[in-house]
């Protein structure tokens, strides 16, 4: 088993902050994930990255950057934050990329902006 | 295109019936589909997969959905259904040839005592 952690709980920030989120896991995955969650829809990619230093963009990936420093982190920035945004990023890991393989998921970082 | 459509946001039904949440796809070969469960105030959680062969998948907690080809659905189905069954469902989609990955908005199950 394994546990995947993200950091902090809950983020509040200003309009035009830039934010940083962090993601670990102690599966030994090589490949880690970031979506966003908006209230009552599903959820988005916004990076991936196959292994350690590799980054790839998913389909939201405009506004954030992101960085895998070592295979067991994974952290995502919100470049410029906007105002009045709400939301819930979850990061996921998964044994391989393009495999079929199952994600498991954090707890999520809950982002308000005000 | 590639997408992932549940149709209903919400599913109310009592405990003992059985319950059937709603997946098709577009996608022009064969997916991979999976199945989360999310708890109040927890993450997503895997319930189960479709890779290939049998198109019937047994999951956990005494989920199973069906691949049909036919109407590209993917349903999970439960019966009896169990008031701990309350939750929000996803249905994701995993291209086979981009492997690229998409969820649908979810339904959210209300099971009443």
């Amino acid at each position: 088993g394994g546990i995947i952690t993200q950091t902090p709980k809950f983020l509040i920030g200003q309009e035009g902050q830039k934010l940083t989120l962090k993601c670990q896991q102690n599966f030994n995955h090589d490949t880690m994930y970031w979506y966003r969650q908006d209230s009552g829809k599903g959820l988005r990619l916004i990076y991936y990255s196959i292994t350690e230093n590799d980054l790839q963009k998913g389909d939201l990936s405009e506004g954030y950057d992101a960085s895998r420093e070592k295979k067991s982190s994974f952290s995502l920035t919100v470049t410029s934050a906007q105002k009045n945004e709400m939301a819930v990023f979850l990061c996921a890991s998964s044994l391989d990329w393009g495999g079929r393989d199952t994600q498991y998921f954090g707890p999520g970082t809950r982002l308000l902006v005000l | 295109a590639q997408s992932v459509d549940q149709p209903d946001a919400h599913v109310t039904l009592s405990e003992g019936a059985s319950l059937e949440l709603r997946c098709s796809y577009s996608y022009s070969a064969a997916p991979y589909l999976f199945w989360y469960v999310q708890y109040p105030g927890q993450s997503l959680q895997f319930l189960l997969k479709y890779i290939t062969g049998d198109t019937v998948v047994k999951g956990t907690k005494g989920f199973e959905a069906e691949f049909r080809k036919s109407n590209s659905s993917f349903n999970l189905k439960k019966s009896p259904a169990h008031w701990s069954d309350s939750a929000k469902y996803f249905c994701a989609l995993e291209g086979r040839s981009n492997n690229r990955i998409f969820f649908g908005d979810g339904t959210q199950l209300v099971v009443k005592p």
